[in-house]
């Protein structure tokens, strides 16, 4: 499976939107709508925050939502606060296992 | 509640296995639907996937990785065991283990505090 692409950083305001992209192939990201989002803190484990493309768990801010077109998935974070910087990876299911994206560390201005 | 913890040497020698342990409680990997995969991440890099067991046994291992890796469990202990033969420096990073659920077992909604392993002589 390879990695999946996403921009390295992403930046903004307090206040503002961020659309974080993800794209894949056909074999991953276009083939299947078993695309998760995770954030991650330094020096933490990752958190789910958007599973099969577009749902929140119970417990996630509703600013986080996701998205899919073709082979690219994205994950948008609205009204940006502090503590939403952090790194971001996306995953999908792909042949029997999953694949992960390159990461992007959104950074709040 | 549902929680992991790993366990397993900090440091390895080239050429050695690593054993790691996943410890888990909250839920029963004999539940149909359960799954419980192992994540790596190199310092500074990327997240990625090793290895996942079903709760019926079936087991899917990384491509790439595929010639050194073996996932196994104990039901009754609540564990998974994750051995990696013929270990490499490149293989220093944090390891994970998370609760997969979905068809697919790539809904990772609980994470381990991860275990970081140095391979060093």
């Amino acid at each position: 499976q390879s990695a999946l692409t996403q921009p390295a950083s992403v930046s903004g305001s307090p206040g503002q939107s961020i659309t974080i992209s993800c794209t894949g192939t056909s074999s991953d990201v276009g083939g299947y709508n078993y695309v998760s989002w995770y954030q991650q803190h330094p020096g933490k484990a990752p958190k789910l925050m958007i599973y099969e493309v577009s749902n929140r768990p119970s417990g996630v801010s509703n600013r986080f939502s996701g998205s899919k077109s073709g082979n690219t998935a994205s994950l948008t974070i609205s009204g940006l606060q502090a503590e939403d910087e952090a790194d971001y990876y996306c995953s999908s299911y792909t042949s029997s296992s999953t694949s992960f994206g390159t990461g992007t560390k959104v950074t709040v201005l | 509640q549902v929680t992991l913890r790993e366990s397993g040497p900090a440091l390895v020698k080239p050429t050695q296995t690593l054993t790691l342990t996943c410890t888990f409680s909250g839920f029963s990997l004999s539940t149909s639907g359960m799954c419980v995969s192992w994540i790596r991440q190199p310092p500074g890099k990327a997240l990625e996937w090793l290895a996942r067991i079903d709760w019926d046994d079936d087991k899917y291992y990384s491509t790439s990785l595929k010639t050194r890796l073996t996932i196994s469990k104990d039901t009754s202990k609540n564990q998974v065991v994750l051995t990696m033969t013929n270990m490499d420096p490149v293989d220093t990073a944090t390891y994970y283990c998370a609760r997969a659920r979905g068809i697919t077992g790539t809904l990772f909604d609980y994470w381990g505090q991860g275990t970081l392993v140095t391979v060093s002589s």
